[in-house]
């Protein structure tokens, strides 16, 4: 059974600029949510797609967004760069569905380099 | 709002040896549940052990376990036997039932080093 993927592995951007990052689900999956992580941070939650709408979002600036398509994969974009973007980007699934206690699976995540 | 707390950056064990890394939390909510992630350097968050709040039963995973003290709003994992693969940051979260929310509070976790 595949795992979460996520691409790109590592990305290097400039300030000002925007970056998508991608993220395939399990098979079977309807929920993605993303964190952000930093030495500073911590992991942070950043919003939860379920079938193809956001069910809930963190506190970030509107510069993040994300989105879902109907095979479940979803995409996040942070737009005008920033240096305090740098961080690894995890993606999770999970069934999505109320209650349940199977936890998330993860992904390896994208390590981010705003230079 | 949930938090949660890891109050030991780093911890070390001999191989063999048993650790326990501390969790708290603090929660109006009666209904959550709590995980353990580990995330080895290869950077992928691993699911180790899930406890539901509901169940006063400590949850078991072969070498892991937990000691989940509701009242004192508690959650420590016990590492059994360590191995050298078990070196790792240690990760506690948590997560509301309420709202149907699918989201996890992270602390801020415990690197275990493992020494042989």
């Amino acid at each position: 059974k595949a795992g979460v993927t996520q691409t790109p592995r590592y990305l290097i951007k400039t300030r000002g600029q925007q970056v998508t990052l991608s993220c395939s689900p399990i098979s079977g999956h309807r929920s993605v949510s993303w964190y952000q992580q930093t030495p500073g941070q911590g992991l942070q939650f950043l919003f939860e797609y379920f079938s193809e709408t956001q069910r809930n979002k963190g506190n970030f600036p509107g510069r993040f967004s994300g989105r879902q398509f109907s095979n479940s994969r979803s995409e996040m974009n942070v737009s005008t760069l920033e240096l305090g973007d740098s961080a690894l980007y995890l993606c999770a699934s999970s069934r999505g569905q109320t209650g349940e206690s199977y936890g998330y699976t993860f992904g390896s995540g994208t390590r981010l380099t705003v230079v | 709002a949930q938090t949660v707390t890891q109050s030991q950056p780093e911890m070390s064990v001999q191989e063999a040896e048993t650790v326990t890394l501390s969790c708290t939390y603090d929660t109006s909510e009666s209904d959550y549940y709590l995980f353990w992630y580990k995330q080895p350097p290869s950077r992928q968050m691993i699911l180790v052990i899930r406890q539901e709040a509901y169940k006063q039963q400590n949850a078991t995973e072969n070498r892991f376990s937990v000691n989940f003290q509701k009242a004192a709003k508690s959650f420590s994992l016990k590492i059994s036997d360590s191995q050298l693969g078990d070196a790792a940051m240690y990760f506690c979260a948590y997560r509301s039932l309420s709202g149907g929310y699918n989201k996890l509070i992270f602390g801020a976790g415990t690197r275990l080093a493992v020494h042989p």
